[in-house]
């Protein structure tokens, strides 16, 4: 079973959009929370991450939004871009990182 | 440059033929791991390594098998494919586990098993 779930499967927005990119877990255990981005023919690559000790991480115009309680975790893209259609993964892990765990991704398609 | 090199990118073999894909990262890291990733399952963990002579299983390490060497090598080994392991398979690593969680990942090599 799926420790990470993430939704939407797919989104497509229009350029200056803000799609949302959901996901959940159960496991209390996982303490880094990163969301990775993969172009087509690309490894993933890393894009932001998140600890459990802030609500909100903020890079540029991506964030992350943070939900201990709810154990959810969320990735906005701000005034999204062409460039930005990508397949997305949240992902979780214990403390020493020996594991990762990742969502089944989110494919973004952002229309000029 | 820094990075992660699997090869082969590309793969068609058949049944129970024995193959190995290599990893290897010029980055003097610690970690490495295998993934494959499969339509609407993400990428799933195969093995980790947190370094030279220690590996682990991950959630799916049913048919795979791998060696830690030497710290820059990590090599998947699929003793005798089956089509269900036709799939994307990535390498990643990490510098220090414990410290540091970005993962580094290769290029992937597509898999396919007939």
């Amino acid at each position: 079973q799926q420790q990470v779930k993430q939704s939407p499967q797919s989104l497509i927005v229009q350029k200056g959009g803000i799609p949302i990119i959901n996901c959940a877990y159960e496991n209390t255990a996982f303490d880094y929370f990163p969301w990775y981005q993969q172009f087509p023919g690309k490894g993933p690559a890393l894009l932001i991450a998140i600890r459990p000790d802030v609500s909100e991480k903020k890079e540029g115009r991506f964030t992350i939004s943070f939900n201990k309680s709810a154990k959810q975790f969320s990735l906005h893209i701000m005034d999204s871009q062409p460039g930005d259609s990508a397949t997305y993964f949240c992902a979780a892990s214990p403390r020493n990182f020996n594991k990762f765990y990742f969502g089944s991704g989110t494919k973004l398609n952002v229309k000029p | 440059e820094a990075q992660v090199t699997q090869n082969p990118r590309y793969l068609i073999t058949v049944t129970g033929k024995k193959l190995t894909v290599t990893c290897s990262q010029n980055m003097n890291h610690e970690y490495m791991s295998w993934y494959r990733q499969d339509p609407g399952l993400g990428l799933r963990q195969i093995y980790y390594s947190m370094n030279v002579e220690v590996t682990d299983k991950g959630d799916v390490p049913e048919g795979y098998k791998v060696s830690r060497k030497e710290k820059r090598n990590f090599p998947l080994i699929l003793e005798s494919p089956s089509p269900n392991q036709t799939s994307l398979y990535f390498c990643a690593s990490s510098l220090m586990p414990g410290v540091a969680g970005e993962l580094f990942f290769g290029e992937g090599s597509r898999l396919t098993v007939l």
